[in-house]
Order: structure tokens, then sequence, then C-alpha cells
């Protein structure tokens, strides 16, 4: 079965700075990746996926990722963070050809943003 | 219309309750889901439904009972529930299986 790795649990920046956020899976095959995020008190929202293509994804808010199919990872970038980006951020991996649709998350990391 | 909507927000029940919580979507998205998600930890799937036909059961036990009477309602009958299953209960729904998911906000059930 696939799993999904996020390596920072916790991040702490200050507004401007620049945003890192690690995700690896296993899985051997052809897989689409996605990030969602969960604002304070919202439901989860999809920030950006991959399916096929360019390697360099854009998703909403300024938001990028990048596979990088030999080191199975897919992490999520942002040049600028604002105040607004604090929330919880999955990694979430689909695995094709198995488990008809089922997506298995990262445990998250929680993006805290000092104003 | 791009929401997935879901009723009711909050529910309490006793352990010997009968109760079932709705999602519906109006996107024509033909995957359904039911996630279970507790506080600081990522969801976890229960059920999968494609095509109005239950695809996916990930072990979860007989209290819970999933219906999608039609494709655009997914519902999730409880009985008997025990103090542990108190969740954030997330819908989502999807294009097709595999497709990034839209989530309702979630029934934040409590078993007392």
């Amino acid at each position: 079965a696939q799993s999904v790795s996020q390596h920072n649990h916790h991040v702490i920046l200050s507004e401007a700075a620049s945003l890192e956020l690690g995700c690896n899976y296993s899985y051997g095959g052809t897989v689409n990746l996605f990030w969602y995020v969960q604002y304070p008190g919202q439901h989860l929202q999809l920030l950006l996926k991959y399916f096929s293509g360019d390697p360099l994804v854009k998703g909403i808010k300024g938001f990028e990722a990048e596979f990088i199919k030999s080191k199975f990872s897919f992490n999520l970038r942002k040049p600028s963070v604002q105040w607004s980006d604090t929330a919880e951020y999955f990694c979430a991996v689909n695995a094709i050809g198995i488990g008809a649709g089922k997506s298995t998350f990262g445990d998250g990391t929680t993006l805290t943003v000092k104003p | 219309d791009t929401e997935v909507t879901q009723t009711p927000k909050h529910l309490v029940m006793g352990m010997t309750n009968k109760k079932s919580l709705k999602c519906e979507q109006h996107m024509g998205h033909r995957a359904m889901y039911w996630y279970k998600q507790k506080a600081k930890k990522p969801p976890e799937l229960m059920f999968v439904y494609s095509y109005e036909k239950l695809s996916i059961n990930e072990s979860v036990p007989s209290r819970f009972s999933p219906e999608c009477p039609n494709s655009s309602l997914l519902n999730l009958h409880l009985h008997a529930l025990q103090p542990e299953d108190s969740a954030l209960y997330l819908c989502a729904s999807s294009q097709r299986s595999g497709s990034g998911y839209t989530f309702g906000s979630g029934t934040r059930l409590t078993v007392v």
C-alpha cells in the first residue's frame, strides 16, 4: 500500500519568508499527487494537483509544487508567505490502478506565519 | 454550484441512538467519499462510491453503514456508536476516481 510522509510537523515563519514543505510517497507506479489546505475553522480545500506533464504545477494563492519522480517527492513552495497562509497543509497521493480513487494523506504540516 | 453540502454540522448522540449524516453535491461528480478526521490528524478513508456503487470499504465497523441513493447524495447511517467514534466526518466528491476532491465542511460528531 502507498504511504505518504510529510517531514515537517510544524513550521513557523515570518511574513515574506519563503516556504518549502516536504512530501515523499512510497509507490513505484503512476501517481496523482495533491496538496490540500485547511485554514483555521474551515474545510479542506484543494491547493494544487499533479496528474502528468510539466512537473512544476501552480496552484491557488501563489503556491506551486514540483514533482520529482526519481525522489518520489512533491514539495510545496511559496516564495513569500503571508499571515493568511497560516493553516494545516496535507499532501495526498492516489496510486493509479490501486484503490479505485482512494487518496492517502500525509500526517499534515502546521504552518504558522507571524506578522 | 461548486460545493459539497453536509448536514448536520454538529451532532451529539447516545450510544444507543440511530442517526444519519447527509452529503449532497450538484457538480456532476461520479465519485463520493466518506472520511473520518480526528483532531490534528489526517483524514482517514472510510468508504468510496463510484457511479453510485460501493467500491471501497476500508474495513469500517458495521455500526457505520453508507448509502448512495443517487449520484448527488451520500448518506452515512450510524447505529450503536462508541465514544471513540467521536470525530469530524467529512464527505468529498471528485469528477472521477483519482481526481482531486471537493470536501464538505464536515459533521462534528460527539458520541456520549
